[in-house]
């Protein structure tokens, strides 16, 4: 069964700060996709980055990063120099080769508050 | 691109009433999809729809919810003799066919059964 683990339920830190979220999946597909989505309070879910397993490379995007360890099993999101704005519920998902990221398993999320 | 739009944003009704959720998708999107959402939970896939056809219905999916996309476009979700059990956020997502892809959600329909 697949299965996505946020074991992380708030994280609070101070703006500036380095903040690292965790992400832990199961799965026995080979080949898979994973996913983070950002819910900000107005709930709209908003696509972050979609990864595929044979892709583990590391990705950077501005202050977000990735770091996808097949080893391991974890997807973890890193944002450094936190802002306000970065203030929401983060979600780690993931998705079989077949579903090619439509039908989504969803970790439980991690509600990050950022205070100035 | 307008987003995907879902009405109504709220959404307070009586325990044993029936009621009935809109999405419509981003135009050129042909897969859709409803997923519901519980307090302090990530959300959970109900159904899905390419074009006009559902193509896949989650066990959450009880006889008493019914989803339709008639022209393949928007789509309505239907509770019948609803419960308080489902009081939760219904979020519907759409995406075009391309590989990589991803799911843009709209803001979600926020039920509350009384």
């Amino acid at each position: 069964a697949q299965k996505v683990t946020q074991a992380q339920t708030e994280i609070s830190v101070v703006e500036k700060e380095d903040v690292t979220l965790d992400c832990v999946y199961e799965t026995r597909d080979t080949t898979y996709y994973l996913f983070w989505y950002k819910q900000p309070p107005s709930g709209e879910l908003v696509f972050l980055i979609r990864r595929n397993s044979f892709d583990e490379q590391n990705e950077i995007s501005g202050r977000y990063s990735w770091n996808f360890q097949k080893s391991t099993s974890s997807f973890n999101f890193t944002i450094t120099a936190s802002q306000v704005v970065d203030s929401a519920v983060y979600f780690c998902a993931l998705s079989e080769a077949g579903n090619q990221g439509g039908k989504l398993i969803f970790g439980q999320g991690t509600e990050l508050s950022v205070k100035p | 691109d307008t987003g995907v739009s879902q009405n109504p944003r709220h959404k307070i009704t009586k325990r044993g009433q029936n009621v009935t959720f809109r999405c419509d998708p981003i135009s050129e999107h042909n897969r859709l999809y409803w997923y519901r959402q519980t307090l302090g939970q990530g959300p959970e896939f109900l159904t899905y729809f390419q074009n006009e056809a559902q193509l896949e219905k989650s066990r959450l999916l009880s006889d008493r919810f019914s989803a339709e996309r008639p022209k393949g476009s928007f789509s309505t979700l239907e509770i019948q003799r609803t419960e308080q059990g489902d009081s939760a956020m219904y979020l519907c997502a759409s995406r075009d066919g391309g590989r990589n892809s991803p799911l843009h959600f709209g803001n979600g329909t926020r039920l509350t059964v009384t």
